[in-house]
């Protein structure tokens, strides 16, 4: 238990649906991140996250829409996915200040889109 | 790209032994960490290691680092089956960003 809480655990969608990942973490932390982990690739930084601003958006398709309403939370709205974006999705919080520390890793959200 | 690249991919071992693990990376860092992640499961923070550290223990592990070569390694002494999971370690940039390799997939056989 890493005090990371990720929601639902597995969904599977089709490429029409709209649905969305959620992260919840009570850690006190500031920083918030996701990441796109598929097989036999690097784990693939999508977006951060720091006090509720969204710092980083690394060339992630506009059909990832990330909200991050408070420091507690944030999600990740899915919608005309396409069968590659079938991946573990990860989210990770961490204290906000650079080379503090960890990020603390929620067990992942496991999509499929057919 | 400033992602760690770990080394070998796959290790096979019996437990008892030495499990090394190597990761290069290309930029200045602050700090290295080392993940452990079991299969389809979340990761978890192992150790971290300071850019002016050149050496550092935690219990069974040892992990260095040289940031001449860009390189670290992570040492798991006397493995033991639960330790099989997949290895990744993450550099970090100024800008509260952890950029991870592709991970060594560790098998400890009874």
């Amino acid at each position: 238990e890493t005090g990371v809480t990720q929601t639902p655990r597995h969904l599977v969608m089709g490429m029409t649906n709209k649905k969305s990942l959620k992260c919840e973490q009570h850690l006190g932390h500031n920083a918030m991140y996701w990441y796109k982990q598929s097989a036999k690739k690097p784990l693939e930084l999508m977006f951060v996250y720091n006090f509720k601003e969204q710092t980083e958006n690394n060339s992630v398709p506009s059909r990832f829409s990330p909200e991050c309403p408070n420091s507690s939370h944030l999600f990740l709205h899915l919608h005309t996915l396409q069968p590659e974006d079938s991946a573990l999705y990860l989210c990770a919080s961490r204290a906000g200040t650079p080379n503090t520390g960890e990020l603390f890793f929620g067990e992942g959200s496991r999509l499929t889109v057919l | 790209s400033q992602q760690g690249e770990e080394d070998p991919q796959a290790l096979s071992i019996q437990e008892g032994e030495n499990a090394t693990m190597n990761c290069s990376y290309k930029t200045s860092i602050n700090n290295l960490q080392w993940y452990r992640q079991n299969s389809g499961r979340g990761l978890v923070h192992l150790i971290l290691i300071r850019s002016n550290e050149r050496e550092k223990h935690s219990g069974r592990l040892r992990v260095t680092l040289d940031t001449s070569k860009k390189s670290s390694s992570l040492l798991i002494t006397a493995s033991r089956a639960a330790d099989t999971a997949s290895y990744f370690c993450a550099t970090e940039d100024n800008f509260n960003k952890f950029y991870f390799g592709s991970g060594t997939k560790l098998n400890v056989k009874p």
